[in-house]
């Protein structure tokens, strides 16, 4: 069964450095995508970053990047240079493409809640 | 931005009414989603829609219904709400269900049962 796991409830960061969110992921398809989307306290879900399970390269946009790694099932997300308005919960999440029984939907993780320090 | 309306965006509610929730999209995007948000759990689909008056069940559907008479509108209901039912909503909309269509959000519903 699909799954997706994100294992940090919880994380720190200064700000301007890096920071990196895990996420790995359970699917017997050979045909995904990963999303990360962003919730600031606001509450609205803001789509961050996409990979194909076929691209060869990370993806990348802007301050973020995606640290794939097909073998270990693992689209970390990195934020480079972090600011203050990075403060929010990050979802990973993936949708799996098999033919007619795809119903386009997302499976999510726990989500990871990130503070950005001062 | 994609055009969705999340209506209420805030409910109090008893125990043991009826409530409906309503999603409402101008982006004529087939498929339409409704999810839960709870803390630990993430957000988690509730049932979804890939066509008018073609509606499915989702990983946790027990205690709603939903129903799509047109493109743009998704409704979902709880029949008889339950405290277990107090939560974020959230109605998600994709135009299609390839492996990288976006899927576009509203900005959620905050349900209270008390």
């Amino acid at each position: 069964a699909q799954k997706i796991t994100q294992t940090q409830p919880g994380m720190f960061v200064q700000e301007k450095e890096a920071v990196t969110l895990d996420c790995t992921y359970d699917t017997s398809d050979q045909s995904y995508g990963l999303f990360w989307y962003k919730q600031p306290s606001s509450g609205e879900m803001i789509f961050l970053i996409y990979q194909g399970s076929y691209d060869e390269q990370n993806a990348t946009e802007g301050r973020y990047s995606l640290n794939f790694q097909k073998a270990r099932k693992s689209a970390n997300l990195v934020i480079s240079a972090s600011q203050l308005g990075d403060s929010a919960m990050y979802f990973c999440a993936m949708r799996e493409a098999r033919g007619s029984s795809n119903t386009g939907k997302l499976i999510f993780g726990q989500g990871t809640t990130l503070q950005v320090k001062p | 931005d994609a055009g969705i309306t999340q209506s209420p965006r805030h409910k109090v509610t008893e125990t043991g009414t009826p409530v409906t929730l309503r999603c409402h999209q101008t982006e004529n995007h087939r498929y339409m989603y409704w999810y839960r948000q709870d803390p630990g759990h993430g957000l988690r689909l509730i049932h979804y829609s890939y066509g008018v008056k073609d509606t499915d069940k989702g990983e946790v559907s027990d205690g709603y219904s939903v129903s799509r008479s047109k493109t743009e509108d998704f409704l979902l209901t709880l029949e008889s709400a339950t405290s277990s039912q107090t939560s974020v909503y959230f109605c998600a909309i994709s135009e299609g269900r390839g492996m990288n269509t976006e899927a576009f959000f509203g900005q959620g519903t905050r349900l209270t049962v008390v």
